[in-house]
């Protein structure tokens, strides 16, 4: 198992330039998250999804769209970037483990930086 | 107030020492709680989920405190590498995952 892939690793946006960061899961898992990771801050959740064909914002929502078309996929679209967007994102997907809650598992993460 | 709150650190400590975290939450409601390893520019790894009663894995301990609202994760004989950040996680359903900013530790030889 391939576990959560993501892609591109690395990448540099002009302002207001769009784009696509991939997340693919291969465990069959139905919850998927993205994350957004920030010197000094917590990890936080951008959008969410519990199985395909369903999605919900996170606390952080606004400048990002989200699909989630099948179990495996769960893009993440910047629809218009901005410096503040500069980050590096998280890809997750999820199982609920009963009394455990939800195990997450990462992907290896995008660096975007936006000029 | 902070939803999860770590000390940042780093806590720099020698090899073969056992080292404490703790983690507050100030949400009462909070149902599930897990201690994540990052290495430096990697992804979180789940180290551990915390249960009411305790539990061990090696030598790592974790407890959770309901009635004061936090969680700790102890690591006994520091090894060079269990150096790396941990990430306390307090979830209130899968929509509402908090993540702490991570305490840095360094094990040093």
């Amino acid at each position: 198992n391939a576990g959560v892939t993501q892609t591109p690793k690395f990448q540099v946006l002009k302002t207001g330039q769009s784009m696509t960061l991939q997340c693919a899961q291969d465990m069959n898992h139905e919850y998927m998250s993205w994350y957004r990771q920030d010197p000094g801050m917590g990890l936080r959740l951008i959008h969410y999804s519990v199985g395909a064909g369903i999605t919900d914002q996170g606390e952080v929502p606004n400048g990002y769209n989200v699909s989630r078309s099948t179990t495996e996929d769960f893009p993440l679209r910047l629809l218009s970037a901005a410096p503040s967007q500069t980050s590096v994102y998280f890809c997750a997907s999820s199982y609920s483990a009963g009394p455990r809650g939800y195990e997450q598992y990462f992907g290896p993460g995008t660096r975007l930086t936006v000029t | 107030r902070k939803e999860v709150e770590q000390d940042p650190g780093p806590f720099n400590v020698p090899e073969g020492a056992t080292v404490a975290f703790n983690c507050t939450y100030s949400n009462s409601a909070s149902q599930s709680f897990f201690w994540y390893r990052q290495d430096c520019r990697k992804e979180p790894k789940l180290l551990m989920s915390v249960y009411s009663s305790g539990n061990e894995d090696g030598r790592f301990t974790a407890q959770l405190n309901r009635a004061s609202q936090y969680i700790s994760l102890l690591i006994r004989d520091s090894k060079l590498s269990d150096s790396a950040t941990y990430l306390c996680v307090v979830t209130g359903g899968y929509q509402k995952v908090t993540f702490g900013i991570g305490t840095k530790l360094q094990v040093i030889p």
